[in-house]
């Protein structure tokens, strides 16, 4: 079974940093693009981030270039967001999700929250 | 980007009547190798999204037949023939057709 965990949210003052991390299992985890979708309190849905099964290329939404960072680490079946210069707007739960363009993402971690505030 | 329609913005519905969530986009799904990348996916309360539909019209494996998906181009649309309680929630539609990925508004479902 195809399983994603997230984890490292929380709650970061304006400006901080913070670092997510998702463990995969139940599938070749460099065999697949991975994606970050965030979710804002009581809104829709976001990408925010891929990164191709090698790590080689990596792509963001405008919202997030230049502040935020994917990475993996294939060793360790773990999907990274580095996150910094929070905003307040970056507050939302943030989903792990296996695939990218061309495919279904699927499945959804479970999510971890990030609260920006001070 | 790909800009995603959704509407109505709620349904309610009574249970065993059918419902249907119209989603359009700014530019064709459909891509050279033949396929259209537009998926619904279902986030019921309090729950991550499931996935239902893929490539328009294909149900995922669990997903009940009541369930359908339809459309082409740019204009699809997710019916649903006979609403139970259990299909609460809010639906979404999604390109994966180019990066940004994007969704649709949502569609939020409520029995009557």
């Amino acid at each position: 079974e195809v399983q994603l965990l997230e984890s490292g949210g929380g709650l970061v003052q304006p400006g901080g940093s913070q670092r997510l991390s998702c463990a995969a299992s139940g599938f070749t985890f460099s065999n697949y693009a991975m994606s970050w979708v965030r979710q804002a309190p009581g809104k829709g849905l976001e990408w925010v981030s891929a990164i191709s099964g090698s790590g080689a290329s990596t792509y963001y939404a405008d919202s997030v270039k230049g502040r935020f960072t994917i990475s993996r680490d294939n060793s360790k079946n773990t999907l990274y967001l580095q996150m910094n210069s929070l905003r307040a707007e970056d507050t939302a739960i943030y989903y792990c999700v296996k695939g990218s363009v061309y495919v279904y993402i699927d499945p959804w971690g479970q999510g971890t929250l990030v609260t920006v505030s001070s | 980007d790909i800009v995603m329609t959704q509407t109505p913005l709620s349904l309610s519905v009574t249970p065993g009547q059918p419902a249907s969530i119209s989603c359009k986009s700014s530019q064709s799904l459909l891509h050279s190798d033949g396929k259209t990348y537009l998926y619904w996916y279902l986030q019921k309360p309090g729950q991550s999204p499931q996935r239902l539909i893929y490539e328009v019209s294909n149900r995922f494996s669990g997903v009940p037949d009541r369930f359908s998906g339809s459309g082409s181009g740019t204009d699809f649309t997710l019916k649903i023939s006979r609403v139970e309680a259990e299909d609460v929630g809010v639906y979404y539609c999604m390109q994966s057709i180019q990066l940004p990925l994007t969704f649709g508004g949502g569609t939020k479902v409520e029995i009557k």
